[in-house]
């Protein structure tokens, strides 16, 4: 079974930093593509960032070029989002996502359930 | 950044057939696979559709999809209390080089 788990979520200033982990489980993590999603509150879906299986090719949302950094470890079945300069349009539950392919190209096929940021003073 | 357009609520009666569709352009839908997702208020999305028709295993047939040109459409056939819920289409975008949402429709059981 197909688990992915995010934590590292949390409240932080406008200006900040955070650091977002998705453990995944039930597949062999480096066939296939990851992906960051966030929701806003009441908003609809947006796709982050993405990173290959062999961590070679990324994707990044205009709204966060720059700012947010994915990467991948794949000896610990594991997926990040490094997040500098936050700003308050980011606040959203943001929610890993395995691809099923793994081409950046090929879109998601389980979810996460997501960790929550808040950017707040 | 949703390119991809769609209504944004759909209703129906118990047992009717509802369709959603997502309108694009040659640089998504039109190139490549179109995925349909379902949201349950308060969870995570579902993958419904993937590549444009293909259903994963446990999702009911009652979910189908298609595609022509650059637009594609998500039906609902026998429609249940349990559809409600927002869907959203998402496809590769070739000309921003990443993937893109639907604008989202929330389908209402009257």
């Amino acid at each position: 079974e197909v688990q992915l788990l995010e934590s590292g979520g949390g409240l932080v200033q406008p200006g900040g930093s955070l650091r977002l982990s998705c453990a995944a489980s039930g597949f062999t993590f480096s066939s296939y593509a990851m992906n960051w999603v966030r929701q806003a509150p009441g908003k609809g879906l947006e796709w982050v960032s993405g990173i290959s299986g062999s961590g070679g090719f990324t994707y990044y949302a205009d709204s966060v070029k720059g700012r947010l950094t994915i990467s991948r470890d794949n000896s610990k079945n594991t997926l990040y989002l490094q997040m500098n300069s936050l700003r308050a349009e980011d606040t959203a539950v943001y929610s890993c996502a395995k691809g099923d392919g793994s081409r950046i190209a090929d879109l998601a096929d389980y979810w996460g359930q997501g960790t929550l940021v808040t950017v707040s003073s | 950044q949703s390119v991809l357009t769609q209504p944004p609520s759909a209703s129906g009666t118990p047992g009717q057939r509802v369709t959603i569709s997502c309108s694009g352009s040659s640089s998504n839908i039109g190139s490549n696979y179109v995925y349909w997702y379902q949201q349950l208020p308060g969870t995570a999305p579902k993958l419904l559709i993937y590549r444009d028709y293909q259903r994963p295993s446990g999702v009911p047939d009652r979910f189908s999809g298609s595609k022509s040109g650059t637009s594609a459409s998500l039906a609902i056939s026998g429609l249940r209390s349990e559809d409600e819920a927002d869907y959203y289409c998402a496809a590769w975008d070739d000309s921003l080089r990443g993937p893109v949402f639907g604008t989202g429709t929330k389908v209402t059981v009257l």
